[in-house]
């Protein structure tokens, strides 16, 4: 079985600094996605990454995929208030399956 | 607006109650999930679908069953509820893998609570 171990659990932050969430496995995955979700609605997706190294930027979001695909890090530089949410990583396996694996989560609030 | 729109956003049912989720997409996708969302255990795949009436049983099916006999329709029954089936239950849909928007899209969840 895949698994996807997301740290840190919670994180509680002022507006303005950085942070980093961080999401390991031991298995390859061909891609991996990033979902965020706000209190009261479905996740949605923020980004993928397909090819080990990549490296994505959105505004202030920078999304990176290990070289070896089965790792992926979330850097947001000057968080705001509006940063708070859940994200969550997900993981889509080498062998075709429809079905994504996802991490637990990471719980950010950003305090203004 | 691609929308996937989940019949109720709260439930509350008595224990042994037959329980409907009811799902449903507008924007033709093949693939549909039924995931329900605990703190501190993320998101866990109940069932999903590939096509219409096909099932795949996800990592905790037990308890539950789908229905899917129209496309655009997913839907997930508890057939006789129990309370540690209260919980967040969320629906998505997908294109098929290889798409060039392949990505999952969620409704807004339905809180089930089960007395």
């Amino acid at each position: 079985t895949q698994l996807l171990e997301q740290s840190p659990q919670f994180l509680s932050i002022q507006e303005g600094e950085n942070l980093t969430v961080y999401c390991n496995s031991s298995s390859v995955f061909s891609s991996l996605q990033w979902y965020r979700q706000e209190p009261g609605e479905g996740p949605v997706l923020l980004v993928t990454v397909v090819t080990g190294g990549e490296v994505k930027k959105l505004k202030r979001l920078t999304f990176q995929f290990g070289d070896a695909r089965k790792d992926s890090s979330l850097h947001i530089t000057a968080a705001q208030p509006g940063d708070t949410g859940l994200y969550l990583c997900a993981g889509a396996s080498q062998g075709g399956s429809e079905k994504l694996v996802f991490g637990k989560g990471t719980k950010l609030t950003v305090n203004p | 607006d691609v929308k996937v729109t989940q019949s109720s956003r709260y439930l509350v049912k008595r224990t042994g109650e037959k329980v409907f989720l009811e799902c449903v997409q507008d924007m033709d996708h093949e693939n549909m999930f039924w995931y329900r969302q605990d703190p501190g255990l993320g998101l866990r795949l109940i069932y999903f679908s590939y096509d219409v009436k096909m099932k795949e049983k996800g990592d905790i099916p037990e308890g539950y069953s789908v229905s899917r006999e129209k496309k655009e329709r997913f839907s997930l029954i508890l057939e006789s509820a129990s309370t540690n089936q209260t919980s967040m239950y969320l629906c998505a849909s997908s294109p098929p893998k290889g798409s060039t928007n392949e990505k999952l899209f969620f409704g807004s969840g339905t809180q089930l609570s089960v007395l």
